[in-house]
């Protein structure tokens, strides 16, 4: 299994609505990735955990909060959203942060729409 | 972070090869050279990575300048499913994928 699943794959929401985006992945990978894709934009990379352990959180807002409950799913907690959040949320793992020749496999991404 | 420069868009002939290059001039020793590619609708995909030595695999190759500051990326036969923006990555010890703006691959039947 070399599949990284992503739900919902579409989400719309209101502004004042708290909301869930949920990746998982059973690769056995320690590494797990949430990245931010605008429209024609390339992806750009939003948080980071290593071991369940959150390891780079590159100035998001605190109204997206990530969390890792176990190796196999990483959840991006949503609230109080703005329109200029709706993008495609990218997860993707690797077997370790670290290893530099690592591939990094992701899923299809959750596509929010703020309204 | 080293800084990669790649062509906005390209364009090729069904079942042509395509060339791919990627500008690296400030890669350090350390960088390992990676590509990604992202079909419409899709997540980023894992294409091919190299250090030093030109790389092969069943997607693609990899031909590295002998002074690294630049790559090519190889399709050998391409495919309208070839048809996705390529991502030039530099990535050394400790640092994480980031994406630069890539190049956009159009497939002409």
């Amino acid at each position: 299994d070399t599949e990284v699943t992503q739900t919902p794959k579409h989400l719309v929401m209101g502004m004042t609505n708290k909301k869930s985006l949920k990746c998982e992945q059973h690769m056995g990978h320690r590494a797990m990735y949430w990245y931010k894709q605008k429209a024609k934009k390339p992806p750009e990379l939003m948080f980071v955990y290593s071991y369940e352990k959150l390891s780079i959180n590159e100035s998001v807002p605190s109204r997206f909060s990530p969390e890792c409950p176990n190796s196999s799913l990483l959840n991006l907690h949503l609230h109080a959203l703005q329109p200029e959040d709706s993008a495609l949320y990218l997860c993707a793992s690797s077997q370790e942060r670290v290893r530099v020749g690592g591939e990094l496999f992701f899923g299809e991404g959750s596509r929010l729409t703020v309204l | 972070d080293a800084k990669t420069t790649q062509p906005n868009s390209m364009e090729s002939n069904e079942e042509e090869p395509v060339h791919l290059p990627c500008n690296h001039s400030t890669i350090s020793g350390t960088d390992y050279i990676h590509w990604y590619r992202q079909l419409p609708s899709q997540g980023p995909e894992y294409v091919i990575h190299g250090l030093t030595s030109n790389v092969n695999n069943r997607m693609a190759s990899l031909a590295i300048a002998e002074d690294r500051k630049s790559s090519t990326l190889i399709l050998h036969r391409a495919t309208l499913r070839d048809a996705a923006v390529y991502y030039c990555i530099l990535r050394e010890n400790n640092n994480d994928m980031r994406f630069g703006a890539g190049t956009r691959l159009t497939v002409k039947p």
